[in-house]
């Protein structure tokens, strides 16, 4: 079964309007960590945001923030006011924390988006 | 954020030639390095886990003689492709970790790789 979950292959929106990038994830592991990172088509992986499984409250940075919904397993990634510069791939990945797991990062496939001028 | 490099950002070859890809932590000693395969419009594929000092991890289905990281410091890790052949094109990508700056991995720029 995919751990990491991105079911929106690609999507538009319209500049300076909000965008929900989608993520759901499996884990039976109590303490992991969710993160979005973006990939410009330079191919870099840019940091955006990170949610641990224990934080009470959802992580916010600049005009992202992380719709953490713990019960449903979903770790929405929502761009305020989308920006040109924001056309690029995203994706979700998860850290499972258990000792086995290594600490690895398990991507899910992506989702690009295209911000229309 | 951490910073960390990658060299060379391109690179051709012949096939049946070897192509070794340096990995480095700028400003911060990373614990662990990881490198990561990603092939066009696919996701990041974990190949190993490198931890300094010692042999690297390899993830299922990744041969480790084919693809030889050396983790010789906290601060360089290098993935060899060795006998590459056309299928080993791809992008290559490496992270770094340090406990103390959280639990993110912080990203290289990749390295593109084409075999001849």
């Amino acid at each position: 079964a995919q751990k990491i979950t991105q079911t929106q292959p690609g999507m538009f929106v319209q500049e300076k309007e909000a965008v929900t990038l989608d993520c759901t994830y499996d884990t039976s592991d109590p303490s992991y960590g969710l993160f979005w990172y973006k990939q410009p088509s330079s191919g870099e992986m840019i940091f955006l945001i990170y949610q641990g499984s224990y934080d009470q409250q959802n992580a916010t940075e600049g005009r992202y923030s992380l719709n953490f919904q713990k019960a449903r397993k979903s770790a929405n990634l929502v761009i305020s006011a989308s920006q040109l510069g924001d056309s690029a791939m995203y994706f979700c990945a998860m850290r499972e924390g258990s000792k086995a797991a290594g600490n690895k990062l398990t991507f899910g496939g992506g989702t690009r988006v295209l911000v229309k001028p | 954020g951490a910073v960390v490099s990658q060299h060379p950002s391109w690179v051709i070859c012949k096939s049946g030639t070897s192509v070794k890809i340096e990995c480095r932590s700028l400003d911060f000693q990373a614990t662990t390095m990881f490198w990561y395969r990603q092939f066009p419009k696919q996701s990041l594929m974990l190949m190993a886990t490198s931890n300094e000092g010692s042999k690297a991890t390899y993830e299922q289905g990744v041969e480790k003689d084919k693809f030889l990281i050396n983790h010789a410091s906290l601060t360089l890790s290098t993935l060899t492709v060795t006998s590459a052949h056309p299928e080993d094109s791809s992008f290559y990508i490496c992270s770094a970790r340090v406990a103390v700056l959280g639990e993110t991995q912080y990203f290289g720029p990749g390295t593109r790789l084409l075999v001849l």
